[in-house]
């Protein structure tokens, strides 16, 4: 069964500083991820995903995350952090539900930027 | 292009009564998926309907139904409301199903709070 994990329920970066949020996933067949930004009171954004190809998936806002397939991690990170970055962020696996497919998300990581 | 839209947006009721969602997806899109957000946590899938046949059903209870109408928006029913169906209930819409890949873009989300 496909399943993700997001080391750090809040985190928090300097403005300017890099921002990193983790994430690890589980899966038995090749996988499909995806990052959401969720603002206060506001539905999920897609960030990037990555399905197969090249493995840096660049996205919105600066963003960019590696899947990397040793480390079973797709690692969200944007160089330099922005107040407007503060926000709830979710990574997602698909999985396939035979007739149709499903996201399965993670806990979620509470992004805090600071002055 | 109007993105997925959900009504209503804010939604109070009492143990025991029942509540209807709408969804309407991305012009062109025939799959919708509905997802529940408990505060705290990361979106849990209830459903998912193409063609408006159901193609996947998330671990809920018998009181919560969906249907798809033939201009492929979509209503969530939850009958005999408790508690803790309080939650962002959350409506994706995707262009197609096969192969997955496709992207889910989520609408605002419809606020429920039982009493």
């Amino acid at each position: 069964a496909q399943s993700v994990t997001q080391l750090g329920s809040h985190v928090s970066v300097s403005e300017g500083a890099l921002v990193l949020l983790r994430c690890n996933y589980s899966s038995s067949v090749p996988p499909y991820l995806f990052w959401y930004v969720q603002y206060p009171n506001q539905g999920l954004q897609l960030l990037l995903k990555y399905t197969t190809g090249a493995t840096l998936v660049k996205g919105i806002n600066g963003f960019e995350a590696e899947f990397k397939k040793s480390e079973t991690s797709f690692h969200l990170t944007k160089p330099s952090a922005h107040m407007s970055d503060a926000a709830e962020y979710f990574c997602a696996v698909r999985v396939f539900t035979g007739g149709g497919n499903k996201l399965t998300f993670g806990t979620g990581t509470q992004q805090k930027v600071e002055l | 292009d109007a993105g997925v839209t959900q009504s209503p947006t804010h939604l109070i009721k009492t143990r025991g009564q029942h509540v209807t969602l709408r969804c309407s997806p991305i012009s062109g899109h025939k799959s919708v998926s509905w997802y529940q957000q408990v505060l705290g946590q990361g979106p849990q899938f209830i459903f998912q309907y193409y063609e408006k046949e159901e193609r996947g059903r998330g671990n809920f209870p018998d009181r919560f139904s969906a249907r798809q109408f033939p201009n492929y928006s979509s209503e969530l029913n939850v009958n005999a409301l408790l508690l803790g169906d309080s939650a962002l209930y959350l409506c994706a819409s995707s262009l197609e199903l096969a192969g997955g890949r496709e992207t889910q873009y989520f609408g605002p989300g419809t606020r429920l709070l039982v009493l």
